[in-house]
């Protein structure tokens, strides 16, 4: 199985400032399509899962452009231009290039 | 728009089955797959299985001998068992669109999530 290792455990941000965490993959996530097969979930205090990032670096639906996500093969970033007061929370990077084992990541914890 | 509820009991007794249902309302269950993911209280996420629109689907490895997970697109429904439970199936369960099929391939991603059911298993 895929294992994901996110960095760092807990990310203390300052609002208005950039912040930007990491995921690691035990194995490449490129898919002979040519697409990454990593995506990124905020979970908010209390809340379900929201996807932020899919397929590497495409912003879902309502995600603000504050939110972008690069990285290839074995390595990715989440990265926030400016943080905001609701941007605290979990958040997981999982990996769907092994759909017999999809696997998340730990999960990082923004904190303001 | 697209909207998932989970339902089923809260409580289930050491060894018996879990049984919940997701039901989808706002486009039909037969264009996508769908997922389970289950988080454990004060524990991260972990992906139970999936199933796709014909049928077919993939279970966690170390769930797999426990797990069944059905579609009954007639109902725009997909539901999940898990038999033998312990304390350690205590969590709340997510159910979750997961991508649709594409030509020769497949996209995977988890746009729309319900809003959870913590099933707690004690006697």
């Amino acid at each position: 199985d895929i294992v994901m290792t996110q960095s760092p455990l807990s990310l203390p941000v300052t609002p208005g400032e950039p912040a930007s965490m990491s995921c690691r993959s035990s194995q490449s996530l490129l898919h002979s399509n040519g697409y990454t097969y990593l995506d990124w979930y905020l979970q908010k205090p209390g809340k379900s899962p929201q996807l932020l990032i899919y397929m590497g670096s495409n912003r879902a639906s309502g995600v603000p452009d504050r939110f972008s996500g690069s990285g290839s093969g074995t390595y990715f970033t989440l990265k926030i231009s400016r943080v905001e007061a609701e941007d605290v929370g979990v958040y997981y990077c999982m990996q769907a290039l092994q759909t017999r084992a999809v696997t998340f990541g730990g999960g990082t914890k923004v904190v303001i | 728009q697209v909207q998932l509820q989970e339902s089923g009991p809260g409580l289930v007794k050491p060894s018996e089955t879990l049984s919940l249902t997701c039901t989808v309302s706002g486009d039909p269950i037969s264009n996508y797959y769908w997922s389970w993911i289950r988080q454990p209280p004060g524990k991260g996420l972990e992906w139970v299985g999936h199933i796709g629109s014909r049928g077919g689907t993939n279970y966690n490895p170390s769930l797999k001998s426990r797990v069944t997970i059905s579609l009954d697109t007639s109902k725009n429904q997909f539901s999940l068992k898990l038999t033998s439970v312990t304390a350690a199936d205590t969590a709340v369960y997510y159910c979750a669109r997961f991508g649709y099929p594409r030509g020769d391939w497949s996209f995977y991603f988890m746009d729309v999530w319900g809003q959870g059911t913590t099933v707690t298993v004690s006697s």
